[in-house]
């Protein structure tokens, strides 16, 4: 057990809809990141928050949003979703921006129909 | 993009038999993490190794570092059954934007290794 944890661990939803991803990180760590592992892309990054700030974004679409809250915990907003969008959807988290080890939740699998 | 690349894509071995796989990437790197993932669930973190080390072991576990060659390899020793999973290498590659930095992971493809019993 990391110590992240991810919810809801599975979602099934249709082709528009929107739906939220929600994580908590390791107590103490202040960063936190979302990627997107699919089976034709890989492992992808998609953003980072710092402590309530954005602090980098990487291959995550317009339709994708995240924020991070005051408790740390962060959410990952999918919306116009797309099947091509069905993927497992993890959150990592670490202590400072870079250069530690990053710790995985369990992952969130979307199915869009 | 995909800075790793992993090889071999898969291993198939026999238990007690040792694993290796290797991983290069293109850029410079603070640091360089392996993985693993059983069967589309969670990735385990297994070791970092910094751009100033040259080897780290863990248990079964033992991590090389080139970075003149801009390359690592993982080898687990008297694998088990149990060490069947996806092995991933990680890149972390400090970067800065607005005089902050950023540390995203860079994944490789992975390595498929299946050990018999």
């Amino acid at each position: 057990d990391s110590g992240v944890t991810q919810t809801p661990k599975h979602l099934i939803t249709a082709t528009g809809q929107r739906v939220t991803l929600r994580c908590s990180p390791r107590s103490g760590d202040l960063s936190v990141y979302w990627y997107q592992q699919s089976l034709d892309q890989g492992l992808q990054f998609l953003i980072q928050y710092y402590n309530g700030e954005e602090r980098a974004k990487g291959n995550i679409l317009e339709r994708f949003s995240a924020q991070q809250f005051p408790d740390l915990h962060s959410e990952l907003n999918l919306s116009s979703l797309e099947l091509g969008d069905s993927a497992l959807y993890f959150c990592a988290s670490s202590f400072r921006t870079s250069g530690d080890t990053q710790y995985f939740g369990p992952g969130t699998r979307l199915t869009v129909l | 993009s995909q800075q790793g690349e992993e090889d071999p894509q898969a291993l198939s071995i026999q238990e007690g038999e040792n694993a290796t796989m290797n991983c290069s990437y293109k850029t410079s790197i603070n640091n360089l993490q392996w993985y693993r993932q059983n069967s589309g669930r969670g990735l385990v973190h297994l070791i970092l190794i910094r751009s100033n080390e040259r080897e780290k072991h863990s248990g079964r576990l033992r991590v090389t570092l080139d970075t003149s060659k801009k390359s690592s390899s993982l080898l687990i020793t008297a694998s088990r059954a149990a060490d069947t999973a996806s092995y991933f290498c990680a890149t972390d590659a400090r970067q800065y934007a607005g005089g902050t930095s950023y540390g995203k992971l860079t994944f490789g493809q992975g390595t498929i290794l299946t050990v018999h019993p």
